[in-house]
């Protein structure tokens, strides 16, 4: 069983909708994750950091964790066509820095 | 501040060749992990150095090797490439030793490897 599960989409939003993207994990000793975007041909790059249940807003991104439900989500608010990307989520290693990313969605925003 | 740097950015080798791969890290950043990326495994953890010493390694043959300099410079070595090998090589770098010290990890651009 992969730790971290991702739909790898894509995900088709208009331009100005919200955009919903979803991480499951299996590891109940999770207690942080990281949301990381990636542009076609680039390297990913940190967007959001979230270690406590609840949401937490960043510009127009807010990232949710539900510990209970062992669910994080990645909204972004006000989709603009720059946000077309695949998004990372992993789960913050309990030591060193060894990192299990999900397989990522691919997002497209549609002018 | 410099980013993490990585060279080359693209290359091409023939089967059965070898490859170094070369990283350095953020000022400061004593961490250096390796991460291969390809359209049908995703991103996918190699080995992690910190102090020059390898912490962590992940599901790969012993084919992939690599080591991390004084200067937390680091590179990565492929022998007896494979098809298979084609990917993105991302090298990441992360200012503390992980687990609770704070381990945000900063990606550089890449090295493009494609074997023939």
């Amino acid at each position: 069983q992969k730790e971290v599960e991702q739909n790898s989409g894509p995900l088709s939003v208009p331009e100005g909708a919200i955009a919903s993207l979803n991480c499951t994990y299996s590891d109940r000793g999770s207690q942080s994750f990281f949301w990381y975007r990636q542009y076609s041909g680039k390297s990913p790059e940190l967007i959001m950091f979230i270690y406590s249940n609840g949401d937490k807003e960043d510009g127009r991104f807010t990232a949710q964790l539900n510990k209970a439900s062992q669910y994080v989500s990645l909204l972004i608010r006000d989709s603009q066509p720059s946000d077309s990307a695949t998004y990372l989520c992993a789960p913050r290693p309990p030591n060193f820095n060894k990192f299990y990313f999900g397989s990522g969605t691919k997002l497209n925003v549609k002018p | 501040k410099a980013g993490v740097t990585q060279t080359p950015r693209y290359l091409i080798k023939t089967r059965g060749q070898q490859v170094t791969l070369s990283c350095s890290p953020i000022s400061g950043h004593r961490s250096v992990s390796w991460y291969q990326q390809t359209p049908g495994q995703g991103l996918q953890f190699l080995f992690e150095y910190f102090s020059e010493t390898q912490r962590n390694k992940g599901n790969f043959p012993g084919r992939f090797s690599g080591r991390q300099f004084s200067n937390s410079r680091s590179e990565m070595n492929v022998s007896t490439l494979e098809l298979g090998d084609s990917a993105l090589y991302l090298c990441a770098s992360s200012l503390g030793a992980g687990g609770g010290s704070g381990n945000t990890i900063y990606f550089g651009e890449g090295s493009w490897l494609t074997v023939v």
